[in-house]
């Protein structure tokens, strides 16, 4: 069965320490993403990689970092730096043509004690 | 700037009557249209998506119109079930090179039984 796969899907973390959030696919795409969500918004984009060992900063990258060493994975860290990190984070991966339509994972709840 | 609020605009329905959910969008430059429907604590889903070049595209139960001239994109759903109750988001999409999605704050949609 393809599909993304986050992990994991809670995750508490005190103030000061970092965070990883993983996010594999087998769906053999090219491009994939990371959102942020927050309660009653849009999703805001941190952070695309449209190929293996290239990655772009996206809307709201400050405080995140990312890399991309393989296809199948794309994980987020979450660094002390980022101000307000407690959201509902979200990966996303597409075939990076035609509609861009998007196949997301589960999401990952990160809290900030 | 994208605009942000605690508060996601609102839509109760009756079961069984239609629903109609608005989107304006602000990129004329955009390819593709998409909606995604946002189940709670779940990532989201393609529904249906529209090419910039139409102005109408029919699914299963759900119909999606584009008006380019006031940059208005709706979603109908017809006989609203239990089952539609969720968030749905529009999205635009401009490709050519890195597709970048941009997605709106989305409408809860709240299905009365």
């Amino acid at each position: 069965d393809g599909g993304i796969t986050q992990s994991p899907k809670y995750l508490f973390r005190k103030e000061g320490q970092n965070v990883t959030l993983s996010c594999e696919q087998n769906l053999n795409h090219d491009a994939m993403y990371w959102y942020r969500q927050d309660p009653g918004q849009g999703l805001r984009l941190i952070y695309y990689s449209q190929i293996v060992n290239d990655f772009q900063k996206g809307d709201i990258a400050e405080g995140y970092s990312v890399s991309r060493e393989k296809k199948e994975s794309f994980p987020l860290t979450v660094t002390s730096a980022q101000k307000n990190p407690t959201a509902f984070y979200l990966c996303a991966s597409s075939t990076g043509v035609g509609t861009g339509e998007l196949f997301f994972g589960e999401g990952s709840r990160l809290t900030v004690l | 700037g994208e605009s942000v609020g605690l508060h996601l605009p609102t839509l109760s329905v009756q079961e069984g009557d239609n629903s109609i959910i608005n989107c304006a969008y602000s990129n004329s430059a955009s390819d593709y249209f998409i909606w995604y429907k946002q189940e709670s604590g779940k990532g989201p889903q393609f529904i249906i998506d529209i090419r910039s070049n139409m102005d109408k595209r029919q699914g299963q139960r759900v119909t999606v119109l584009l008006n380019k001239t006031v940059k208005h994109l709706s979603l109908q759903i017809a006989a609203t079930q239990p089952g539609d109750s969720a968030v749905y988001f529009c999205a635009e999409n401009r490709s050519g090179g890195y597709q970048k999605v941009t997605f709106g704050i989305g409408t809860k949609l709240q299905v009365i039984p």
